[in-house]
C-alpha cells in the first residue's frame, strides 16, 4: 500500500533562517507531488506541484522553493524565512493527471519567530 | 476561474443532531471532480469522497451522505446523528479535468459536536 511521510511534524525557526521540509512517498511510482500551505483561518493554498523528477511548477510567487531530486521525494525550502511563512504545510501525492484523489501527509506546523 | 465557497466558517451541534455542510463551486469546465476531506485535530487530511461532473447520483456511506446538484453548483455534505468524533474541519475541493491534479480548496468548515 502507498504511504506518505512528511517531517518534521513541528518546527520553530527564527526569521532569516533557512528551511527544509521533506516529503517521501512509498508504494507508488511517478506520482504527482504537491506542497500546500494552510494559514490560520484560511483554506489550503497550493504552493508547488511536480509531475516528474526535476519538474516543478509554482502556483504562487513567494519566498519558498521546491525540488524533486528523486521520483518519490519532494522538498520545500527557503533561504531566509519570513514571519509570514508561518503556517501548516502539507505534502500530498496523486496518481497521474487530474482525476483521482490526493493523499496527504500529516503536515508540518512551522512557526517563524 | 475556478473557486470553491464554503460559507459556513464554524458550526456547532449537539451529539445526535444532523448537520449539513454547504459547498458551492464555480468552474466553466464541463469535466471536473469534487471532493470532501476531513481534517481532524491531528492535522492530516482524510479523503472522504470524490464525485465526477457526469455523475449526479447522491451517495450515502453510513452516516455520511452527499448531495450533488449541478443546477445550483453545489455539493453538500450531511452527517446524520453526529458524534463527537465527527468534530473536525471539513474541506470541499474542486479538481478541473486535465489540471495535473491541482485541487482548489474551500476555506473549510469547522464542525464541533458537543456531547
Amino acid at each position: 500500500s502507498q504511504t506518505i511521510h512528511q517531517w518534521p511534524a513541528t518546527l520553530v525557526q527564527p526569521v532569516g533562517s533557512p528551511l527544509s521540509l521533506e516529503c517521501t512517498v512509498e508504494g507508488t511510482s511517478n506520482p504527482n507531488l504537491y506542497w500546500y500551505r494552510q494559514a490560520a483561518g484560511r483554506g489550503l493554498q497550493l504552493l508547488f506541484y511536480s509531475v516528474g523528477i526535476g519538474q516543478i511548477s509554482s502556483e504562487v510567487p513567494q519566498n519558498l522553493s521546491a525540488s524533486r531530486p528523486q521520483d518519490r521525494q519532494f522538498i520545500l525550502s527557503s533561504k531566509k524565512l519570513l514571519l509570514s511563512d508561518s503556517g501548516f504545510y502539507l505534502c500530498a501525492w496523486s496518481v497521474g493527471a487530474g482525476s483521482g484523489e490526493a493523499f496527504f501527509g500529516q503536515g508540518t506546523r512551522l512557526t517563524v519567530v | 476561474a475556478q473557486k470553491v465557497t464554503q460559507a459556513q466558517t464554524e458550526i456547532s451541534v449537539v451529539e445526535k443532531e444532523d448537520v449539513t455542510l454547504d459547498c458551492v463551486y464555480e468552474t466553466r469546465d464541463t469535466t471536473y471532480y469534487l471532493f470532501w476531506y476531513k481534517q481532524p485535530p491531528s492535522g492530516e487530511l482524510v479523503f472522504l469522497i470524490r464525485r465526477n461532473s457526469f455523475d449526479e447520483q447522491n451517495e450515502i456511506s453510513g452516516r455520511y451522505s452527499w448531495n450533488f446538484q449541478k443546477s445550483t453548483s453545489s455539493f453538500n455534505f450531511t452527517i446524520t446523528a453526529s458524534q463527537v468524533v465527527d468534530s473536525a474541519v471539513y474541506f470541499c475541493a474542486l479538481l478541473v479535468g486535465g489540471s495535473q491534479g491541482n485541487l482548489i480548496f474551500g476555506k473549510g468548515t469547522k464542525l464541533s459536536v458537543k456531547p
